[in-house]
């Protein structure tokens, strides 16, 4: 079974600062996602990643894959409230039928 | 465009009881995924469907649970019976096809047994 790990799980970051959250798999893939959960609500799709050195930007969110070292970034650039959410990673596996998300991060940012 | 629909939105029964929860995912939508997901963790994938048939459901307690999207548009996932440990949410997500990469969740329902 793929294995998908994201770290920090707990992030409390002040309003301005930089911060990244990494998502570590297990098995090849060269498709990864990251998704924005606010509590008590569904999912939303932020990037979707589909090849080795990919990367996207969205505001003060910028995500990136690395396929050889099995590693995705979030970066997040001079926070503010508005992004206090928990962020997932999931990944295909290489066959495409399953999907695997990862433990979540869960961020405050703080005013 | 209407996003992914789902009811009911929170369901409590007691364990042993059963229960069926509904998605209608968004028009034009081949791929229509379950999710669970228990509190603190990621969504697990349930079952996948491709029109009105099952690509995957290795990660289902067929024991307990079942699914079915018969006309290949709405689906329901039932639970029978339900254990203590089935309280979760439920979400449900479709996407254009199988290697249409881009999933729309639904607002899920939000189970809990007792």
């Amino acid at each position: 079974e793929l294995k998908v790990e994201q770290n920090p799980l707990f992030l409390s970051m002040q309003e301005g600062k930089n911060y990244t959250i990494y998502c570590n798999y297990s098995t090849t893939s060269d498709r990864l996602y990251w998704y924005r959960q606010d509590p008590g609500k569904s999912l939303e799709s932020l990037f979707v990643l589909l090849s080795n050195g990919a990367v996207k930007q969205e505001g003060r969110l910028m995500a990136s894959l690395d396929t050889k070292a099995r590693l995705s970034t979030l970066h997040i650039t001079a926070a503010v409230h508005d992004l206090s959410a928990t962020y997932f990673c999931a990944v295909d596996s290489y066959t495409g039928n399953q999907f695997y998300f990862g433990t979540g991060t869960s961020l405050t940012v703080i005013p | 465009e209407a996003g992914v629909a789902q009811s009911p939105r929170y369901k409590i029964i007691e364990k042993r009881q059963s229960v069926a929860f509904w998605c209608n995912p968004i028009s034009g939508h081949a791929t229509l995924y379950w999710y669970q997901q228990i509190l603190g963790q990621g969504p697990k994938l349930l079952i996948q469907f491709q029109n009105n048939g099952v690509v995957d459901d290795s990660q289902l307690p067929k024991d307990r649970f079942s699914a079915e999207r018969l006309k290949g548009v709405d689906s329901t996932l039932k639970i029978q019976p339900a254990k203590l440990e089935d309280s979760a949410v439920y979400l449900c997500a479709s996407s254009l096809g199988l290697k249409v990469h881009e999933q729309y969740f639904g607002p899920g329902t939000r189970l809990t047994v007792t």
